[in-house]
């Protein structure tokens, strides 16, 4: 089955700095979802990419669809403490009925 | 994911008792999605639902859990007969009619423990 490897898997960061995570796929996806979970809730989507190469920006976040179509990237600028939590992408099946959620990356800030 | 809305939010269950989880999806969604989030880990596809119609249940156990989105009222997640391992945390997404760009929204969870 269609498998999202996300790397790294932790991050220790300082109030302020610039983070980056990317997500790796075996095979094709169409859509990338990028997808933040606080502690306790559900999955929050942040950016949709539907086009490979396209670049799309939500304030402090960047997210980048891969030219091969088998990876995502996501930044997020000047990060603050609000940005803790864990950062899933996720990309539909063929059939778009579920998404295949990535492993997920755990972003700490600290002041 | 502001709409979705789960209940109960926690539900303690002693093994064997069933477990129901409801989902109410955002207003003018009719396509329910099911997914299971062990600790640590990323969410999990159970089943997708329309109203009245399962339309994928390839990831929901095949003995002792089920699924409905009834014409009136909420989704239901059903458990039956619970086990320690069934402890997770389960969430509902909807997404509207035309789902061309695959964005679905998610509530906050039901957080299932089974002692």
């Amino acid at each position: 089955g269609q498998q999202l490897n996300q790397s790294p898997q932790s991050m220790f960061i300082q109030e302020g700095e610039d983070v980056s995570m990317n997500c790796t796929s075996s095979s094709i996806f169409n859509t990338w979802l990028w997808y933040k979970q606080d502690p306790g809730e559900g999955p929050v989507l942040l950016i949709a990419l539907y086009k490979a190469g396209e670049l799309t920006s939500n304030g402090r976040l960047t997210a980048q669809f891969g030219i091969t179509r088998k990876d995502s990237f996501l930044n997020i600028s000047a990060s603050i403490p609000s940005d803790v939590g864990i950062y899933f992408c996720a990309g539909p099946t063929r059939t778009a009925s579920k998404l295949t959620f990535g492993t997920g990356t755990r972003l700490q800030v600290t002041l | 994911n502001a709409g979705v809305m789960q209940n109960p939010r926690h539900l303690v269950r002693r093994r064997g008792q069933e477990a129901r989880l409801r989902c109410s999806p955002m207003k003018g969604h009719s396509h329910v999605y099911w997914y299971r989030q062990l600790p640590e880990e990323g969410l999990k596809f159970m089943v997708y639902l329309q109203k009245e119609n399962i339309i994928d249940e390839s990831g929901m156990p095949k003995e002792r859990f089920s699924a409905e989105f009834p014409k009136e009222g909420p989704s239901i997640l059903r458990i039956q007969q619970v086990v320690r391992g069934d402890s997770a945390a389960y969430f509902c997404a909807s997404s509207p009619e035309l789902a061309a760009y695959n964005e679905q929204f998610f509530g906050p969870g039901t957080r299932l423990t089974v002692l």
